[in-house]
């Protein structure tokens, strides 16, 4: 199965409310990425975790990492029609250096209700 | 941040015919490129690693002859899907590794806008 799967595939939520992604990877990582992507566009790089880093903050949005259990979550706050979009989770678990690509997850698609 | 760009951002061939896709640091040089394809509703695959000056790294399953990739300077990599069929219709994103040495070493893609093609 393909590493850094997220959780839930979907999700619709109402405007102001908070959005929690989850993602889980496999192998032993440096980091992990979060990206949003507007339907048909390209990446927005949204926030970068190293593998020493249980949490960090980024504006109105939180990541967090547990190595233990190989996961992540993103959480969105006061979440605004604007965040619609597909959040992806990506690693740098090919190599461990970075020095190749990266792991995609399969992605949330997140839905602001106005 | 720093920019990637892509060209064309569509593009619609006939089948057997061969397109190139441009990917370009903007403002800064990438000794690495990487290719992804996207397909519909799902998740960037890596294709390919484009390393300036030297061969490419095809991931498996992916065709080294029919993704010709070409990266002939530090801010421009290319990708040639040569013959190609409605199969190979996908959005195709390139990124550049931007990688800063110190004691405060970065290392991070930048992503282009994507390349949507349609294979008719």
């Amino acid at each position: 199965s393909q590493q850094g799967e997220e959780d839930p595939q979907a999700l619709s939520i109402q405007e102001g409310e908070n959005a929690t992604m989850n993602c889980s990877y496999k192998t032993s990582i440096n980091n992990l990425q979060w990206y949003r992507q507007n339907s048909g566009r390209g990446l927005v790089h949204l926030i970068l975790i190293r593998s020493n880093e249980r949490e960090k903050h980024s504006g109105r949005l939180r990541v967090t990492l547990d190595t233990s259990k190989k996961s992540s979550s993103l959480l969105i706050t006061a979440s605004r029609a604007a965040d619609t979009a597909s959040y992806f989770c990506a690693t740098d678990e090919r190599s461990g250096g970075g020095a190749d690509g990266l792991t995609f997850g399969k992605g949330t698609h997140l839905i602001i209700q106005p | 941040g720093a920019v990637v760009s892509q060209h064309p951002s569509r593009v619609i061939c006939k089948s057997g015919t061969s397109v190139k896709i441009e990917c370009r640091s903007l403002d800064f040089q990438a000794t690495t490129m990487f290719w992804y394809r996207q397909f519909p509703k799902q998740s960037l695959m890596l294709m390919a690693t484009s390393n300036e000056g030297s061969k490419a790294t095809y991931e498996q399953g992916v065709e080294k002859d029919k993704f010709l990739i070409n990266h002939a300077s530090l801010t421009l990599s290319t990708l040639t899907v040569t013959s190609a069929h409605p199969e190979d219709s996908s959005f195709y994103i390139c990124s550049a590794r931007d990688f800063l040495a110190g004691p405060s070493s970065t290392d991070t893609q930048y992503f282009g806008p994507g390349t949507r093609l349609t294979v008719l």
